[in-house]
């Protein structure tokens, strides 16, 4: 079974511009969620997808947003980019079934605002 | 926010020494805890999930375990190799698949 694929795995861009992340989860996979990781910090929750609608959501401004579509694929959107948005960002796929399944990752996009 | 914390923040241990962190986090009812071990340039992958006070899980070298009443989670790993040279986190998941990490803990095995 294919893992969870990210794209792009690298990313520059400049502040005040917007960037779309891509995620593709693990086939039957119905529940993608997204992280930033900066330097010094853990993984930061920013929200979780489940059959396209926001189940959960993190402490982010509004400028971070996401979406899923029906067949699981998610995106997340950064509108005006600041130079403190530089992060790895990760997204994970849940299986199917029990309530704090493991989360499977993918590889990350490593996003840096310049 | 919930806070989790783990501690230390990074260990240095010589091939074959044995090793324990720390995962700590408010006593109060949560889904469950997660492991994860990190190495660089890969992602994520899960060691453990636990949910019941006193959970022991064991892969291998490496084993955990649960004391929810005080809040905290132990990882041990036994006789460590280089190859054991990871960040590994913890997480606490309380609403539903909504998980929060801990910062990590970073270990490196010198052969």
């Amino acid at each position: 079974k294919a893992g969870v694929t990210q794209t792009p795995r690298y990313l520059i861009k400049t502040r005040g511009q917007q960037v779309t992340l891509s995620c593709s989860p693990i086939s039957g996979h119905r529940s993608v969620s997204w992280y930033q990781q900066t330097p010094g910090q853990g993984l930061q929750f920013l929200f979780e997808y489940f059959s396209e609608t926001q189940r959960n959501k993190g402490n982010f401004p509004g400028r971070f947003s996401g979406r899923q579509f029906s067949n699981s694929r998610s995106e997340m959107n950064v509108s005006t980019l600041e130079l403190g948005d530089s992060a790895l960002y990760l997204c994970a796929s849940t299986p199917p079934g029990g309530v704090a399944d493991t989360q499977y990752f993918g590889p990350g996009t490593r996003l840096t605002v310049l | 926010i919930l806070n989790v914390e783990q501690s230390p923040q990074s260990l240095h241990v010589q091939e074959g020494d044995s090793t324990n962190f720390t995962c700590s986090f408010p006593s109060s009812n949560f889904y469950a805890l997660h492991w994860y071990r990190w190495e660089t340039a890969k992602s994520p992958e899960a060691l453990f999930v636990m949910t019941l006070n006193g959970d022991e899980k064991k892969k291998g070298r490496i084993s955990a375990t649960l004391n929810t009443k005080e809040g905290y989670s132990y990882l041990y790993i036994k006789g460590s190799q280089p190859e054991d040279s990871a960040t590994y986190l913890c997480a606490l998941i309380y609403n539903f698949n909504k998980f929060y990490f801990g910062s990590g803990t970073k270990l490196n095995v010198k052969p």
